[in-house]
């Protein structure tokens, strides 16, 4: 099993759309979660980070489910510029210095 | 300002060469990352230096060699590398003791011929 797992997609949606994206990851001793945004042939940007209680940033909403190890990520009003690969990341299992990188989900959005 | 800096932008190199590879960061970050992707792949770590002494090797092939300086900078020596080591190159720092979220370089994109 790997330690990140999303969803490859793409996701095609129209722009205005609410999208969303999972996550599970494996190591129940992750302490730190956070999503990053990465555009086509650019470095990963970091997004936001998920706080047990869930965190919002605009149009963004991230919630995170301890007992079942699953990240969520909620884009509201898709604009075309939300179109990129979401990477959902998690801290490894020594500690904060290694993160584990899920394969990333694909967003498009059209107008 | 979150603003990590690489250079080259991009590296053409046959199997023979050596290379190197820079970065920077002005924002006291004390810990710096290099990290190896491949196309429509996450990023997968190589290195980590913590207080500029390597903290995590992730069993990475000799012909990469880090380097830390100071603490602002790291390098990435290249020699003897093979085509399958074609990839972009990142680079990333974090503050430690602060949290442990990582700030990317734009990466070098090698090539090797």
């Amino acid at each position: 099993r790997k330690e990140v797992e999303q969803d490859p997609g793409p996701f095609n949606v129209p722009e205005g759309a609410t999208v969303a994206f999972n996550c599970t990851y494996s190591n129940s001793a992750s302490q730190s979660f956070f999503w990053y945004r990465q555009d086509c042939r650019k470095e990963p940007k970091l997004l936001m980070s998920v706080y047990s209680s869930g965190n919002e940033d605009g149009r963004f909403t991230a919630q995170l489910n301890r007992a079942s190890q699953y990240i969520s990520l909620l884009i509201r009003d898709s604009k075309l510029s939300d179109s990129a690969t979401y990477l959902c990341v998690v801290n490894g299992d020594t500690g904060f210095q290694k993160l584990v990188f899920g394969t990333g989900t694909r967003l498009l959005v059209s107008p | 300002d979150t603003e990590v800096t690489q250079t080259p932008k991009h590296l053409v190199m046959g199997m023979t060469n050596k290379k190197s590879l820079k970065c920077e960061q002005h924002m006291g970050h004390r810990a710096m990352y290099w990290y190896k992707q491949k196309a429509k792949k996450p990023p997968e770590l190589m290195f980590v230096y913590s207080y500029e002494k390597l903290s995590i090797n992730e069993s990475v092939p000799s012909r990469f060699s880090p380097e830390c300086p100071n603490s602002s900078l790291l390098n990435l020596h290249l020699h003897a590398l093979q085509p399958e080591d074609s990839a972009l190159y990142l680079c990333a720092s974090s503050p430690l003791g602060q949290g442990p979220e990582q700030y990317f370089g734009p990466g070098t994109r090698l090539t090797v011929t």
